[in-house]
């Protein structure tokens, strides 16, 4: 059975500093993962994914995120963290031919100005 | 291009009620994905529906169901709503089905309260 895990409930940073949010993952076969990020009462906005190729991905506001096939892992990073950044991070995957994706239960980012 | 939308926004029930939640999916989007969100959990998968049939379901029981329009919309129902019901519902559209890498376009949700 698939599954995610995100070791942190939360994340604290200093604006400037490089940002990291952790996931592992458990799936059989090669995965489809997937990063998310929800802001207060909103829903969930997706930010990057994995799906074969390059282990590095690059997704929207400067995130990237590192696929590492031997640790399985999809760790979120980010260069220079932004206060705007604060908010709660879902790591998510996928079985190539399934249809459900299941969620991680989120990493709350907290960036201090 | 219009993203997806739900309505209500809020709604309180009593347990042993229905309630019905409204989805419109972003458009050009044939698949509709329905999460429950409880407090400080992630999403956990509910079912899926594409072209009207639902093609997958998580761990839900039937008082759980859904349908999808010919428009791609799509309704939650909940029978006898229980107290641990109580949660944010999401929904989310994709352009399509089951076995491909497509990302997850959400609404902003429904956060139904059971009392």
């Amino acid at each position: 059975a698939q599954s995610v895990a995100q070791p942190e409930d939360q994340v604290n940073v200093a604006e400037g500093n490089p940002l990291t949010v952790k996931c592992t993952y458990s799936v059989s076969g090669n995965p489809y993962l997937f990063w998310y990020v929800q802001y207060p009462n909103r829903g969930l906005q997706f930010l990057l994914k994995y799906i074969t190729g390059d282990n590095l991905v690059k997704g929207s506001y400067g995130f990237e995120a590192e696929f590492n096939k031997s640790q399985t892992s999809f760790h979120l990073k980010k260069p220079s963290a932004l206060v705007s950044d604060s908010a709660l991070y879902f790591c998510a995957v996928r079985e190539p031919g399934g249809f459900k994706t299941i969620f991680g239960a989120g990493t709350r980012l907290f960036v201090k100005a | 291009e219009t993203g997806v939308t739900q309505s209500p926004t809020h709604l309180i029930k009593t347990r042993g009620q229905q309630v019905t939640l409204r989805c419109s999916s972003q458009s050009g989007h044939n698949t509709v994905s329905w999460y429950q969100q409880a407090l400080g959990q992630g999403p956990q998968f509910i079912f899926q529906y594409y072209r009207e049939e639902e093609n997958g379901r998580g761990n839900f029981p039937p008082r759980f169901s859904g349908l999808q329009f010919p428009n791609y919309s799509s309704e939650l129902n909940v029978n006898a709503l229980e107290l641990d019901d109580s949660a944010l519902y999401l929904c989310a559209s994709s352009p399509a089905t089951s076995g491909t890498y497509n990302e997850q376009f959400f609404g902003p949700g429904t956060r139904l309260t059971v009392l």
